[in-house]
């Protein structure tokens, strides 16, 4: 069985600071997704980046990337010159490669609260 | 293009009672799937539906079923609902044709609180 460990519960920064969200997994797959959403006030659930293992060039998305480590099973979410904005709920989630056949699951870690400081 | 919209947004409801949600996906979307999110377990997977048929289910008792029609839409039931199923239920949809598009598109969720 697959399993994503968020060890931060909370992180703070101050506006245009630069934070990094850490994520870990477990899997014995080979193919697979990794996704990192965002989730603010509102409920709804954003994606925020996506990474195919597969693929050895680390996913950006604008003033976010990944530090994808598959050998060491690490996921980590950079957010450079943060914003007030980015103040939400990050989760870290998983997914095998078989959404074709029968699978398509998202396995989430426990969620990272971010809070941006004017 | 509209989003995934999930109905009703909030909902109270008494134990043993039972409910049903509902989600339309976005337009051309085959793929449903539902979370279950609770500050004390996170996020769980439910099930998925593609193309009217349960493809996955997640490790629930078998008092959550739900249920996907020819257009899409799908409907998730729970039944002699128990105080720890209140919860924001969410849906997701997915095109599933491949490389960009296994993205999960998410409704705003249902707010369900049993009381």
């Amino acid at each position: 069985a697959q399993t994503v460990t968020q060890s931060q519960p909370e992180m703070s920064v101050q506006e245009a600071e630069t934070v990094t969200l850490s994520c870990t997994y477990d899997t014995s797959e080979s193919n697979y997704y990794l996704f990192w959403y965002k989730q603010p006030p509102s409920r709804q659930m954003i994606l925020v980046i996506r990474q195919e293992a597969y693929k050895q060039q680390n996913a950006t998305e604008n003033r976010f990337s990944v530090n994808f480590q598959k050998a060491a099973k690490s996921f980590s979410l950079k957010i450079s010159d943060s914003q007030l904005g980015d103040t939400a709920m990050y989760f870290c989630a998983f997914m095998k490669h078989e959404w074709r056949r029968s699978n398509y699951q998202l396995i989430w870690g426990a969620g990272t609260k971010l809070i941006i400081k004017p | 293009k509209a989003g995934v919209t999930q109905t009703p947004r909030y909902l109270i409801k008494t134990r043993g009672q039972q409910v049903t949600l509902s989600c339309s996906p976005i337009s051309g979307h085959r793929s449903v799937s539902w979370y279950q999110q609770t500050p004390g377990q996170g996020l769980q997977f439910l099930f998925e539906y593609f193309s009217e048929t349960q493809r996955n289910k997640g490790n629930f008792p078998g008092r959550f079923s739900g249920r996907q029609f020819s257009n899409s839409r799908s409907e998730m039931n729970v039944s002699t609902l128990e105080l720890g199923d209140s919860a924001l239920y969410l849906c997701a949809s997915s095109s599933l044709t491949g490389g960009a598009n296994t993205e999960a598109f998410f409704g705003q969720g249902t707010r369900l609180t049993v009381v």
